[in-house]
């Protein structure tokens, strides 16, 4: 069956400008995470979805990035006002109840803020 | 003080030897343990999962959980090259999110 779909699989884009980045995830899974990985480090997480809403959005670095999950199934990452350090590997995982529930891994979007 | 602490290595180790990688964290309330491999290149893949003290075996794989050490490892028996990977390990927090270590490469020659 199909796993977790990212789009794009890379993202060059300039400082200042807005990005979003989509996560299409296994069917039926209701819980949703998104995480951000630098180069030699972990996934470092940034925002969880159980459903349609933010259970926890605790690791969103600031007020540019927000993640939406209007109908509970495809997830949308924006980042605005991108900045260098921005750059990274997005990933998006699901899971099909919780964190009790193996995370599936999206192959990750490449964001590149030049 | 980082939640997951990991040896980023590189650990080497021969063909066909145990590769032993260890982990500690700092929450006392975690619950859940768990260990991804991670190609280059590629995404996090789950290998093992230990929710209670002890050993857990899988395969050529063994993961150990000392929740009084706060202590999680994982053993890789008759290991080979296709093993060399970056192990992640990652901890449930006391809010359910999974909070990742760095990860240590390991690298099997032959």
């Amino acid at each position: 069956g199909a796993g977790v779909s990212q789009t794009p699989s890379n993202k060059v884009t300039e400082k200042g400008k807005y990005v979003e980045l989509r996560c299409d995830p296994i069917s039926g899974h209701t819980a949703l995470y998104w995480y951000r990985q630098s180069l030699g480090q972990g996934p470092e997480f940034l925002i969880y979805f159980q459903g349609t809403g933010a259970a926890d959005d605790s690791g969103l670095p600031n007020d540019r990035f927000f993640a939406v999950r209007p109908e509970g199934s495809v997830s949308t990452l924006k980042i605005q006002r991108t900045e260098r350090g921005d750059s990274a590997v997005y990933l998006c995982a699901s899971s099909l109840t919780g964190i009790n529930s193996p995370l599936h891994f999206g192959n990750g979007t490449r964001l590149t803020v030049t | 003080q980082k939640e997951v602490e990991q040896n980023s290595g590189p650990l080497s180790v021969p063909e066909g030897a145990i590769a032993s990688l260890n982990c500690t964290y700092s929450d006392r309330v975690s619950q859940s343990f768990f260990w991804y491999r991670q190609y280059s290149g590629k995404s996090p893949e789950l290998i093992m999962s230990i929710y209670s003290n002890g050993d857990k075996e899988d395969g050529r794989f063994t993961a150990q959980l000392n929740k009084a050490s706060q202590y999680v490892s994982l053993l890789i028996r008759d290991s080979q090259p296709s093993d060399s990977a970056t192990y992640l390990c990652a901890v449930t927090d006391n809010t359910d999110k999974l909070i990742f270590g760095t990860g240590t490469r390991l690298q099997v020659f032959p």
